[in-house]
């Protein structure tokens, strides 16, 4: 298998702009997560999906932030208005709900796509 | 609520010295599952181990080995003969199992481990 993909792995914006990143799962994956990490931090979960349907949105996504998985296969999120406070690494990861053996729900992540709002 | 705590902000070993790096967790839930990732100067988090809550037995993968003790709400990490390789941060998780599946992880802060030649 191929692992979670992301791009682009780095953006740099003005503060206002808004940016979009795209995040491949590993195929077959049926759920799929978004996590955001700041320098010194563990990772925070934004959001997930169970295919095409959006199950639970953490507070930390204000209106700014929206998410989508159309067809249950790629996802994008995207923040719109962007503010210095939005700096940070989002990461995606996905998983098989019910999948067989040990591993079956193991959450697997990309690289990351770092932002940087100046 | 769930909180993972990873006391240790950064270590220095040197290399061939083995090193352990502590997890201690907090749930109310009685079935969950516990994870270390390692995340390399890259960014990716690599999925190392995952333990659910009903199997305590102690598990060792080539230099790594893991001591989970529901006694003490830990998970704790030791890498034997450590090598400049394993110079990353490393991160313990909690999650619960719902009817769903895996649900939101819950991070620590992470652990900064440095392997000096």
């Amino acid at each position: 298998d191929t692992g979670v993909s992301q791009n682009p792995r780095h953006k740099i914006t003005k503060r206002g702009q808004n940016v979009t990143f795209r995040c491949d799962p590993i195929s077959e994956h049926n759920r799929l997560y978004w996590y955001r990490q700041t320098l010194g931090q563990g990772p925070e979960f934004l959001t997930y999906f169970q295919n095409e349907a959006q199950l639970e949105k953490s507070r930390l996504l204000s209106d700014r932030f929206s998410a989508e998985r159309p067809k249950g296969s790629f996802s994008t999120l995207e923040i719109q208005r962007t503010e210095q406070g939005d700096s940070a690494m989002y990461l995606c990861a996905s998983s098989r709900l019910g999948g067989q053996g040990s591993f079956g729900n193991t959450i697997y992540f990309g690289e990351g796509s770092w932002l940087t709002v100046v | 609520a769930q909180k993972v705590t990873q006391a240790q902000t950064e270590i220095s070993v040197v290399e061939k010295e083995d090193v352990t790096l502590d997890c201690v967790y907090e749930t109310r839930d009685t079935t969950y599952y516990l994870f270390w990732y390692k995340q390399p100067p890259s960014g990716e988090l690599v999925f190392l181990i995952r333990r659910n809550s009903f199997d305590e037995q102690n598990e060792i993968s080539g230099r790594y080995s893991w001591n989970f003790q529901k006694s003490t709400s830990s998970f704790n990490f030791t890498i034997t003969a450590s090598q400049v390789v394993d110079s990353a941060v490393y991160f313990c998780a909690l999650t619960f199992i719902s009817n769903f599946g895996n649900e939101k992880l819950t991070f620590g802060t992470g652990t900064r481990l440095t392997i000096i030649p």
